[in-house]
């Protein structure tokens, strides 16, 4: 069974970096065509795709965030971490990490439940 | 840079009814490359399709997507209470290499 699960601060101070875990089960980073990605939701917003990183460790991100942004994997602990600097109240949002397979049509086939950031002094 | 819009922003319908929601990219997306989703309140996103057509695991087939290039449609045939929801296409490959639509509400007429 697939599984992963997004792990972090609920509250962060403007101007902090924000880091964030998403711990996956039942798929190996390391197989070719798997990506693991965030993406973000403020509330009664849309979502939003933030980074990606791939089987062979390449990364992408969102254009107009990718200064902030830095996504890193930890194979060996079955783990995607993901930095935001320059934390500020426009970043409050439910925050996801979801799997990809390039080869089931660049889709998200498997969420993890979200966990909410709350940007606030 | 690609931009997925939806339309229309919400759709009131009833039980029964046939539901059409459209996703138009500013660009031409690969059909192999065009998804959509659905999301309740409280919840993550699933998955309904993706390659534009096919059906993720264990979506009914009341659900059906088609398009190509820049016009795409997520078809819903007859209206079930749990198919109330809100709905958003996704592309992925055309720089940026992922786009979300700003979504559709189906709400209850």
């Amino acid at each position: 069974q697939v599984t992963l699960r997004e792990s972090g601060p609920a509250l962060v101070k403007p101007t902090q970096t924000l880091t964030l875990t998403c711990t996956f089960s039942g798929f190996s980073l390391s197989t070719s065509g798997m990506c693991v990605s965030w993406i973000r939701q403020p509330p009664g917003k849309a979502l939003e795709w933030l980074a990606l990183i791939d089987w062979d460790d390449d990364k992408y991100y969102s254009t107009s965030l990718k200064t902030r942004l830095t996504i890193s994997k930890d194979t060996s602990k079955n783990q995607v971490v993901l930095t935001m600097t320059n934390m500020d109240p426009v970043d409050t949002a439910t925050y996801y990490c979801a799997r990809i397979r390039v080869g089931y049509g660049g889709a998200f086939d498997i969420w993890g439940q979200g966990t909410m950031v709350t940007v606030s002094s | 840079e690609i931009v997925l819009t939806q339309s229309p922003g919400t759709l009131s319908l009833s039980p029964g009814e046939r539901a059409t929601l459209s996703c138009r990219a500013s660009q031409s997306v690969s059909s192999s490359y065009l998804a959509w989703y659905q999301q309740k309140p409280g919840q993550a996103p699933r998955l309904l399709i993706y390659g534009a057509s096919s059906r993720a695991t264990g979506i009914p087939d009341r659900f059906s997507g088609s398009g190509s290039g820049t016009d795409f449609t997520l078809t819903i045939s007859r209206l079930e209470p749990e198919d109330f929801a809100v709905y958003y296409c996704q592309q992925y490959g055309s720089s940026p290499l992922l786009t979300f639509g700003g979504g559709t509400k189906v709400e209850i007429k």
